[in-house]
């Protein structure tokens, strides 16, 4: 099955730029979505096919997948923005399956 | 608005038996699946599998084919996620969470979760 390789935390100061990997073989040929969960709520699409922003979501908020690296880039970094985040494929080659990546612990310092 | 609402906090003995629900609104039930996903305590998400509301076609995570069961009832727009025998391992947060009708959409909308508490 597909494996998705994410960092287990990232830390940034308020105002700087966050970026979140995503690893796997060959995720470039793949679409990425991405999910932020804060404490005791339900995720929340943040990203979609690889670079797409849901209405709502703010333009600090970008992504990129080329290569065996999805990236998801945080700009401008709020005191908000402390959250996990999860990234997402659907996996072609194994009856459809969904996989998640196993989470990064974003902290703003 | 489109909305995932599911049924309340579980608390069950381990060999019960257990049906949770997700009633979709504010969207055509029918037009989008709806896939179920588990956060055990402290953990990361798992897709557990998904079902297609306007057929009932499921397919399932092999980590979890077999240990519990997806359905729908589209006359009341609902989705449920059912369990034989519970066991204190499935204790974990459940949520559904709605995705477009072509493999590898996102999911775009997610219920606000059910807790499923396992304990003797």
């Amino acid at each position: 099955s597909y494996v998705l390789t994410q960092p287990p935390s990232v830390s940034v100061a308020p105002g700087k730029t966050a970026r979140i990997t995503c690893g796997g073989n060959n995720i470039g040929s793949k679409s990425v979505h991405w999910y932020q969960q804060k404490p005791g709520q339900a995720p929340v699409l943040v990203i979609y096919y690889d670079s797409d922003r849901p209405s709502g979501i703010p333009e600090r908020f970008s992504g990129s997948n080329s290569g065996n690296t999805a990236t998801l880039t945080i700009s401008r970094v709020e005191a908000g923005d402390e959250a996990d985040y999860y990234c997402q494929v659907w996996d072609s080659s194994s009856d459809h399956q969904e996989v998640f990546g196993g989470g990064t612990k974003l902290t703003v310092l | 608005e489109v909305q995932l609402v599911q049924s309340g906090a579980e608390v069950k003995k381990p060999g019960e038996s257990l049906r949770i629900s997700c009633k979709g609104s504010g969207y055509s039930f029918t037009s989008y699946w709806i896939s179920w996903v588990r956060q055990m305590p402290g953990k990361g998400l798992e897709w557990m599998g998904r079902i297609d509301p306007s057929d009932s076609y499921t397919n399932y995570s092999p980590s979890f084919q077999g240990h519990v069961t997806i359905s729908a009832d589209k006359s009341i727009s609902t989705a449920y996620l059912q369990w034989s025998s519970l066991k204190a391992s499935d204790t974990a947060m459940y949520y559904c969470a709605r995705q477009g009708r072509y493999y590898g959409d996102p999911f775009d909308y997610w219920g606000q979760g059910t807790l499923v508490t396992v304990s003797s």
